[in-house]
């Protein structure tokens, strides 16, 4: 198993730009997040989905938007890149809560600059 | 609002002593508290979780508590090593708002074992 695979590893986008990230879990799990983690701070949570087709906001949503088609991805879409989104955004993906296990595994993350 | 709080930013400690963390909450009634592992540029790492009914949790040299009176956690790495150097995130799961239940993350704590 892959995990948690997360693409690109870095980007460096202008302002006013837009750009996707990736992120797919070989796991079959069925919750799927995103977090931005900004330094010397915790983890945000940005979304999450419950399966394929439900997803809802977590406590910093704004500015992003995602889709869940596939039980496999879960794309995270910036659609007017602001300096405010420079941050290491992760990907994780766990077993819904209330399972035996409820871990989350993490992807590496992507390191986004807005410049 | 809800918070999470992880006693401190650093923690240094001679090796073979045992480390403790803390995490303390306000404002929460979590389901269930994890915790979790980071080394630098890299995604978090589960180590254990404790639910609310549970008092404590081994595994290996780590053992967890959870105090639902006192809104704590403690976390014990005994004959800590110069490996265990890293950050270790305090994770709660429990209701966000009306109808959400999300994983929400404290800041963390650096843990730093001298030789």
């Amino acid at each position: 198993n892959a995990g948690v695979t997360q693409t690109p590893k870095f980007r460096i986008l202008k302002i006013g730009q837009s750009m996707t990230l990736q992120c797919a879990q070989d796991m079959n799990h069925n919750y799927m997040y995103w977090y931005r983690q900004d330094p010397g701070m915790g983890l945000k949570l940005i979304y999450y989905s419950v399966g394929a087709g439900i997803t809802d906001k977590g406590e910093v949503p704004n500015g992003y938007n995602v889709s869940r088609s596939t039980t496999e991805d879960f794309p995270l879409r910036l659609e007017l890149a602001a300096p405010s989104q420079t941050s290491v955004y992760f990907c994780a993906s766990s077993y819904p809560w209330g399972s035996e296990n409820t871990e989350a595994f993490f992807g590496q993350g992507t390191r986004l600059t807005v410049v | 609002s809800q918070k999470i709080e992880q006693n401190s930013e650093a923690l240094n400690i001679q090796e073979g002593k045992t480390a403790t963390l803390t995490c303390n909450y306000t404002n929460y009634s979590p389901a269930y508290l994890q915790w979790y592992r980071q080394d630098p540029g890299r995604g978090p790492v589960f180590l254990l979780l404790i639910r609310e009914n549970e008092k404590e949790k081994r595994k290996e040299r780590l053992k967890v508590t959870f105090d639902t009176t006192l809104k704590q956690s403690l976390f014990h790495i005994t004959a800590s090593q110069p490996a265990d150097s890293a950050t270790y995130l305090c994770a709660l799961f429990g209701l966000f708002r009306a109808g959400s239940y999300q994983l929400t993350f404290g800041k963390g704590t650096k843990l730093s074992v001298i030789p």
